[in-house]
């Protein structure tokens, strides 16, 4: 199985601020990787998919790039309602494999 | 709009069996792969399994193979999930969830339902 490897585990950050996220895969996927949030108690929403497409509805702030093994996720300027988890997650090959997940919280 | 919803989890003892039922809406669920995916609690997401929009082709983490098995009913818009020789290890929310492109296997998962909680334990 594609090895995702997200980092970092958690970060913390003020509202404003400009907040990376990687993930590597253990072999190439192509641009077939997608970035979800997640909040407590609630189920992961789809924020970009093909490694740089934003879903339907979600703000600009978020973008993506990235392929082969080396992805990343960018939120240009973090509002309140962004301190989430966020997990990559690999379409390429079955079994689909997510990262370990990156815990984003208020400085 | 995609409404997913997950029933069927609980509390059944190591060794047992359960099935997972999730009701979809808003969508022609005919036409799109459909996934479960799990979260231990505390714990990250684990993707679990896949079927074919016409239930022709099935995926499995290697965990579950044997044990679990995905299936649908396109005529009731209903995915499931029959799980048996449950161990400690399965306890998790179990989240269904519709793939973004119709027909297709690889792609991703666009919509998720609110998950069901599966506890196993003596």
């Amino acid at each position: 199985a594609i090895q995702m490897t997200q980092s970092p585990s958690s970060l913390s950050a003020s509202v404003g601020d400009r907040v990376t996220i990687t993930c590597r895969a253990s072999e190439g996927i192509r641009d077939d990787l997608g970035w979800y949030q997640q909040k407590p108690g609630k189920a992961p929403k789809l924020l970009i998919y093909a490694a740089s497409n934003l879903h339907s509805g979600v703000p600009s702030r978020f973008s993506g790039s990235g392929s082969g093994t080396h992805f990343t996720l960018t939120i240009s300027s973090l509002q309140p309602d962004d301190f989430a988890t966020y997990y990559c997650l690999q379409d390429y090959s079955f079994p689909y494999t997510f990262g370990q997940g990156t815990k984003l919280e208020i400085k | 709009q995609v409404q997913l919803v997950e029933s069927g989890g609980g509390v059944v003892q190591p060794g047992g069996s359960l099935r997972l039922s999730c009701a979809a809406s808003g969508f022609t669920f005919s036409t799109y792969a459909m996934h479960w995916v799990r979260q231990a609690p505390g714990k990250g997401l684990e993707w679990v399994a896949l079927i074919r929009f016409d239930g022709t082709n099935k995926h499995y983490i290697d965990s579950v193979k044997g044990r679990f098995t995905v299936s649908r009913d396109n005529s009731k818009d209903t995915l499931y999930l029959n799980m048996a020789r449950l161990t400690t290890e399965d306890t998790a929310v179990y989240y269904c969830a519709k793939a973004q492109s119709r027909y297709l296997d690889w792609n991703p998962l666009e919509y998720w339902g609110r998950g069901t909680l599966v506890t196993v334990s003596s």
